[in-house]
C-alpha cells in the first residue's frame, strides 16, 4: 500500500540552529512531492514542490530550501531558524499529478524559541 | 493568495446534513474545484472535485452551480468526526498539483 512519512513529529530548536525534516514516501515511484507550512491559525502555505530527483521548485523566497536525493525522499532545511520558522510542516504526495488529489503526512509541528 | 472564498466558522446538528458554501467567482474555464479537510493536528484529508458536473462519493457530495462561480460541500449526515478545517480550492488539472490552500471554514458538529 502506499503511505507517506514524515519526522520527527515535532521539534523544539532554539533561533539559529539547522533544521532537518525529513519525508519519505512507500509503495509508488517517481511522485510529485510537497512541502507545505501552516502557521497558527492560518491556512496552508505551499513550499516547494519536486517532480523528481533533484528537481525543486520554491514557491516562496525565505530561510528553507529543499533537497531530493532519492525518487521517494523530500528533505526540508535551513541552516539558522528565525523565529517565524515556527509552524506545522506538511509533506504531502500526488498519486496522479493530473487530479490534484494530495496525500499528506502526518505532519511536523516546529516551535523555534 | 487563495482564488476561493469561505466562510470562517459553522455549526451543524450530528445527524443533519452539513452544507459548506464555497465561493470562486474568477474561476477559469479549465480549472476544477476540490474539497479537502483537516482535522486538528492532522495533515489534510482529499475530500472530492467535480469540473461542472456534480459529484458524489463515499464521503460527500458536490455541488457545482450551473455559472461555476460556487459550489455547496455537502455531508449528509455529519457526525462528530466531521468537526474539522474544510479548505475549498481551485486548480487547473495537470497543474504539477500544486494546490494553494486558504483559510477554510471550520465546521463544528455538535450534539
Amino acid at each position: 500500500s502506499q503511505t507517506i512519512h514524515q519526522w520527527p513529529a515535532t521539534l523544539v530548536q532554539p533561533v539559529g540552529s539547522p533544521l532537518s525534516l525529513e519525508c519519505t514516501v512507500e509503495g509508488t515511484s517517481n511522485p510529485n512531492l510537497y512541502w507545505y507550512r501552516q502557521a497558527a491559525g492560518r491556512g496552508l502555505q505551499l513550499l516547494f514542490y519536486s517532480v523528481g530527483i533533484g528537481q525543486i521548485s520554491s514557491e516562496v523566497p525565505q530561510n528553507l530550501s529543499a533537497s531530493r536525493p532519492q525518487d521517494r525522499q523530500f528533505i526540508l532545511s535551513s541552516k539558522k531558524l528565525l523565529l517565524s520558522d515556527s509552524g506545522f510542516y506538511l509533506c504531502a504526495w500526488a498519486r496522479d499529478p493530473n487530479t490534484g488529489e494530495l496525500f499528506f503526512g502526518e505532519g511536523s509541528r516546529l516551535t523555534v524559541l | 493568495d487563495a482564488k476561493t472564498t469561505q466562510p470562517p466558522s459553522m455549526d451543524c446538528a450530528e445527524g443533519r446534513a452539513a452544507n459548506l458554501p464555497c465561493n470562486h467567482s474568477t474561476i477559469s474555464g479549465n480549472e476544477y474545484v476540490y474539497w479537502y479537510r483537516q482535522i486538528h493536528s492532522q495533515g489534510p484529508q482529499y475530500i472530492i472535485h467535480g469540473l461542472k458536473n456534480n459529484e458524489t462519493n463515499e464521503m460527500a457530495s458536490l455541488i457545482i452551480t450551473e455559472d461555476r462561480k460556487s459550489s455547496t460541500l455537502i455531508l449528509p449526515h455529519a457526525t462528530l468526526r466531521d468537526t474539522a478545517v474544510y479548505y475549498c480550492i481551485v486548480r487547473v488539472l495537470g497543474s504539477q498539483g500544486n494546490l494553494i490552500f486558504g483559510k477554510g471554514t471550520k465546521l463544528s458538529v455538535k450534539p
